[in-house]
């Protein structure tokens, strides 16, 4: 089944203590999202990535860092969590260039206290 | 500056009747469209897109998008509405670089 998958599903975490995020998909896409929800806010990109070792900021990429080191794989990391980043992520993936529609993963609540 | 906009946080529509929700996006040379949904508790789902041509585009579960690209706008509609519709709407638009740009979503109540 194609599918995008995240871990955990839910994180509650302290100020300070580093944290990542795994994602993976099956598709063999080339490229792949990071985004955060928020109320009222919508879905804003973190960072996104074209291919491996490719990755550019999105409208939020302060405080976090991406790696792309196989097609697979997109972790984000957060090396020092703060409470304004609490909220829900969402992994994506698609085929890179073109007009083709995103796949997210089931989404990952995270609370930094 | 390239951006997409939903007007309304939250439409309210009674079960049989039509459906619109709406979006306008400003965005340079010609514009892939998308419409996502989001139910409670899951990742969003792909509901349909435009790439050129018929400015009339079918997607899933009976929704329709109207392309419009003098208004610059890609609204979603439905014919008649059903409670099962209810959940959160995104519209997207891929801008440059491979950019994604969604707007802020659109609640959508159907009353039974």
């Amino acid at each position: 089944e194609a599918q995008v998958t995240q871990n955990p599903r839910y994180l509650i975490t302290v100020t300070g203590k580093k944290l990542t995020v795994t994602c993976s998909q099956n598709m063999n896409h080339e490229y792949m999202s990071w985004y955060r929800q928020d109320p009222g806010l919508g879905l804003r990109q973190i960072y996104y990535s074209m291919n491996v070792e490719v990755t550019d900021k999105g409208d939020v990429p302060e405080g976090y860092k991406v790696s792309r080191k196989e097609k697979r794989n997109f972790p984000l990391i957060l090396e020092s969590p703060s409470p304004n980043q609490t909220s829900l992520y969402f992994c994506a993936s698609k085929v890179a260039g073109g007009p083709y529609e995103q796949y997210f993963g089931p989404g990952t609540r995270l609370t930094v206290t | 500056a390239q951006s997409v906009a939903q007007p309304e946080d939250q439409v309210n529509v009674a079960e049989g009747n039509p459906l619109t929700v709406k979006c306008t996006y400003s965005v340079s040379g010609n514009p892939y469209l998308f419409w996502y949904v989001q139910y409670p508790n899951r990742g969003l789902q792909f509901l349909l897109k435009y790439i050129t041509g018929d400015n009339l585009v079918k997607g899933s579960y009976g929704f329709e998008a109207e392309f419009n690209k003098s208004q610059t706008s890609f609204h979603l509609k439905k014919p008649s509405a059903l409670v099962s519709d209810s959940a959160l709407y995104f519209c997207a638009v891929r801008a440059r670089d491979d950019k994604i740009i969604f707007g802020k979503g659109t609640r959508l109540h159907i009353l039974p």
